[in-house]
């Protein structure tokens, strides 16, 4: 069974920083782009970031974060990562990890197949 | 405002069926794969179609998907009061070079 955990949510004041962490489980977490996707309280889904299989020699951010957040990813411990600095009130949002259904993240590799549970960040001011 | 237009809200009796469109253009929709998400309250989204119709396991033949041009839509028949969440479209867009969702649609079933 494909479980992903994310760990590292909470309250944060604006400007400062944050990492999430998502351990993944069930699958060859190797093989798969990982995703990170947001949604702010009461809004939609937006998709913010994203690294390829492998060694993640592929990285995507949305222009709404880049230059902030920094995506990685450690094969050896199954674990995701998202490192997110110069917090906005804006940036306030449950954050789901997920896992991508192939290698690549553009194009046909934009499909999710399994979601975490998400974690609150709340970036006070 | 998203690039995917979806409406805000759709609504039908139990049983009945019911079409969540999603419009875009030619440099997603139109070339690139479309996959539907349902968000039950509370929960995180689970994937529902993907590459335009395709159900993954699980997914009951009342969900289906389909594509025409630069519009998607997912169709949900046989309503039941389960069903009551909120429908994301996703696609790449290959001019934007950008991941995309619809703003989403929320079900009632009455």
């Amino acid at each position: 069974e494909v479980q992903l955990v994310e760990s590292g949510g909470g309250l944060v004041q604006s400007g400062g920083s944050l990492r999430l962490s998502c351990l993944a489980s069930g699958f060859n977490f190797t093989n798969f782009a990982m995703h990170w996707v947001r949604q702010a309280p009461g809004k939609g889904l937006e998709y913010i970031s994203a690294i390829s299989s492998n060694n993640g020699g592929s990285i995507y951010y949305a222009d709404s974060v880049r230059g902030r957040f920094t995506i990685s990813r450690d094969n050896s411990k199954n674990a995701l990562y998202v490192h997110m600095s110069s917090l906005r009130n804006d940036d306030t949002a449950v954050y789901y990890c997920v896992k991508g259904a192939r290698y690549h993240y553009d194009s046909s590799g934009y499909m999710f197949d399994h979601w975490g549970q998400g974690a609150l960040v709340t970036v006070s001011s | 405002q998203s690039v995917l237009t979806q409406p805000p809200s759709v609504s039908a009796a139990p049983g009945q069926r019911v079409t969540i469109s999603c419009s875009g253009s030619s440099f997603n929709i139109g070339n690139n794969y479309v996959s539907w998400y349902q968000q039950l309250p509370g929960t995180a989204p689970k994937l529902l179609i993907y590459e335009n119709n395709r159900r993954p396991s699980g997914i009951p033949d009342r969900f289906s998907g389909s594509k025409s041009g630069t519009s998607a839509n997912l169709d949900i028949t046989g309503l039941q009061t389960g069903d009551e969440a909120d429908y994301y479209c996703g696609t790449w867009d290959s001019f934007l070079n950008a991941g995309l969702f619809g703003g989403g649609t929320k079900l009632t079933v009455l």
